[in-house]
């Protein structure tokens, strides 16, 4: 299986602040790299595709880049709503593995 | 809009099988796939399987084969996750989300159903 590990595991920050998370798969998985939004007591939310693709209705503070083994999400001016946890899924090969999650909490 | 709506909460004893539904709504329900994904109290995502509506052919993750069964009933865009066997890990909320041919992502969600497992 491959195994997708995200950095950090929690992070603290400000609304207007710039975020990364990184997300790292244990071999290639070309651009088969997806990630979601989920907020306590919710179902997960897609918000990008194939690494870069927003997901429709997404806002564009979120972005998506990488390829290979070496994936970020940048959310680029946090707003309140933001404040969740977020992981990112192979789709490259089965089992679709999951990150095990970056929480993000308002400092 | 595209709703994936899920059965109710189930409590079940070691050893039980649960059946999970998943009701899909607004869009043509054999043109994608259905993903099973469960996630244990405080825990993360755990992808289980996929089915494809068109054909009912599945595929799942080593850990549930043997005991996990994914169907659908196109007449009413419904699909189903049984596992059996079930044992207190197994407790968890289970989702069920609308799967792309292309790039394999899932979306839109079902809203989750919590599965307890307790003797």
């Amino acid at each position: 299986d491959i195994q997708m590990t995200q950095s950090p595991s929690s992070l603290s920050a400000s609304v207007g602040d710039r975020v990364t998370i990184t997300c790292r798969a244990s071999q290639r998985i070309n651009n088969y790299l997806n990630w979601y939004q989920q907020k306590p007591g919710k179902a997960p939310k897609l918000l990008i595709y194939a690494a870069s693709s927003l997901q429709s209705g997404v806002p564009s503070r979120f972005t998506g880049s990488g390829s290979g083994t070496d994936f970020t999400l940048t959310i680029s001016s946090l707003q309140p709503e933001d404040f969740a946890t977020y992981f990112c899924q192979q789709s490259y090969s089965i089992p679709n593995t999951f990150g095990q999650g970056t929480k993000l909490e308002i400092k | 809009q595209v709703q994936l709506v899920q059965s109710g909460a189930e409590v079940k004893k070691p050893g039980a099988s649960v059946k999970v539904s998943c009701k899909a709504s607004d869009y043509t329900f054999t043109s994608y796939g259905i993903t099973w994904v469960r996630q244990a109290p405080g825990q993360g995502l755990e992808w289980m399987g996929w089915i494809d509506a068109y054909n009912g052919n599945t595929n799942s993750a080593q850990k549930f084969q043997g005991r996990l069964t994914m169907t659908t009933d196109t007449s009413t865009s419904t699909a189903y996750m049984e596992l059996r066997s079930l044992t207190s890990d197994d407790t968890a909320v289970y989702y069920c989300a609308r799967r792309f041919s292309v790039y394999r992502n899932v979306d839109p969600w079902g809203q989750g159903t919590l599965v307890t497992v307790s003797s």
